[in-house]
This record gives structure tokens, C-alpha cells and sequence, in this order.
């Protein structure tokens, strides 16, 4: 199955600021996707992104909150803008490999202070 | 639409114990379900995943699953119980209508405690 690197694990920014999440997979992957889990929550689905295309966002989520980046088959960044405490999450970037194997990164927990 | 429903919050066993967690799914056509397992300030691990063939199916861990047509149910299953399984564990259906972009859709999740 597809290793996937996120970065950073956690950080704590000042509201107003922007943070992005890198995203590194160890294969190609045509399928990449973008997921919040909010403290105490499931997870729920931001965007997904194909390289050579825009991303696809979910309904509530949109583009200029979450800008993302998907340059090649290997490599994705999510932004998140204009922090505020309500954003606090871990974010956590998968991947689609063969047969169905959905792979995830270990999270980015964010917290907006 | 596609969903998975946990119906336990929580779900406390003795080590040593068999555990089930439970999920129940709505899905149109023959869903494709999976277990995810994650343990604090760490990601999701993968257990298991149903796609065709056999009703039981077998992942890591120990961990067991058995896909339920008739009950529309995928619980998760372990014969012996670990202090160590004590953990957050999400099932998942993948989401076959949404423009073909295979996304997964995940069930609130189930605080496992397993006790000394």
C-alpha cells in the first residue's frame, strides 16, 4: 500500500494566519483527498484532488477557505486561510492506491489561537 | 445516499473477551465497506475492507469483519480482546454516486476501552 508523509504534525498559529499542509505519497496516485476531523468528531470530507484538474469540494467547504494544490501524481497541499478558532482540527490527507486501498497520512493537528 | 451508521459511542470490554463494535450501512447497489482504526495523535490504520467474495473477512490484528446482506450490517469482530486494541474505530462506506470520485464516507466512530 501507498506510504503517505504529512506535514507538519501539529501546529499552533495566530487566528487570521493561513497554515498549509503538505502531503507526499511514496507512489502515483490519481485519487487524493482532503478530510477534517473536528475535536471529538468523524471525519469529514473537504475536496477531493485529481492532479490536472481543481479540486472538488465538498458542500460547506470552498475553495478560497481551502485553496489546493495538486502539481503532480505524488504531491498535494491543502491551505487553510484566514485561520480562526473554529478551524482547530486535525486534517489528514489520503490517498486512493489499487484495489481499494485507502491510505492516510498521520494528521496534522491544528490549533487556532 | 450512501451511509454507515456506529451505533455505540462507546464500547467497554474486559481483556481477553471477545469484542464487537457495530456498523450498519445504507447504501444503493452493493457497497464496498471498510474498518479504520485510529489511536491517539495518529492517523487512520487500516484493518479491513469487504469488496466481493467471502462474508467474512479477515484483517490485521486479529481483527475479523463479517458483511451481512440481510441486516445490512459489517461488524467488527475479535475473538480475544488486548488492552493495547483500546482505540477509536471508524467504518467507512465508499461513496459510489458523488460524480465517480470514490470518496469514503465515515460512521461517527467507537471508542473501544479494553480493561485490565
Amino acid at each position: 500500500s501507498a506510504v503517505i508523509s504529512q506535514k507538519p504534525s501539529r501546529d499552533i498559529c495566530q487566528r487570521g494566519t493561513s497554515l498549509t499542509i503538505q502531503c507526499q505519497v511514496d507512489s502515483q496516485v490519481t485519487m487524493m483527498f482532503w478530510y477534517r476531523q473536528q475535536p471529538g468528531q468523524s471525519l469529514t470530507l473537504i475536496a477531493t484532488a485529481n492532479q490536472g484538474s481543481e479540486a472538488t469540494y465538498e458542500s460547506g467547504f470552498v475553495i478560497d477557505k481551502f485553496p489546493i494544490s495538486r502539481p503532480n501524481l505524488t504531491f498535494s497541499t491543502l491551505t487553510v486561510s484566514n485561520m480562526s478558532p473554529e478551524d482547530s482540527s486535525i486534517y489528514l490527507c489520503s490517498v486512493l492506491a489499487e484495489n481499494y486501498g485507502y491510505t492516510f497520512g498521520s494528521g496534522t493537528r491544528l490549533t487556532v489561537v | 445516499a450512501q451511509s454507515v451508521a456506529q451505533p455505540e459511542d462507546q464500547v467497554n470490554v474486559a481483556e481477553g473477551n471477545p469484542l464487537t463494535v457495530k456498523c450498519t450501512y445504507s447504501v444503493s447497489g452493493n457497497p464496498y465497506l471498510f474498518w479504520y482504526v485510529q489511536y491517539p495523535n495518529r492517523g487512520l490504520q487500516f484493518l479491513l475492507k469487504y469488496i466481493t467474495g467471502d462474508n467474512l473477512v479477515k484483517g490485521s490484528y486479529g481483527f475479523e469483519a463479517e458483511f451481512n446482506k440481510s441486516q445490512t450490517s459489517f461488524h467488527l469482530k475479535k475473538p480475544s480482546a488486548l488492552v493495547s486494541d483500546s482505540a477509536l474505530y471508524f467504518c467507512a462506506v465508499r461513496d459510489m454516486f458523488s460524480g465517480g470520485y470514490n470518496k469514503l464516507i465515515f460512521g461517527a466512530g467507537t471508542r473501544l476501552a479494553v480493561h485490565p
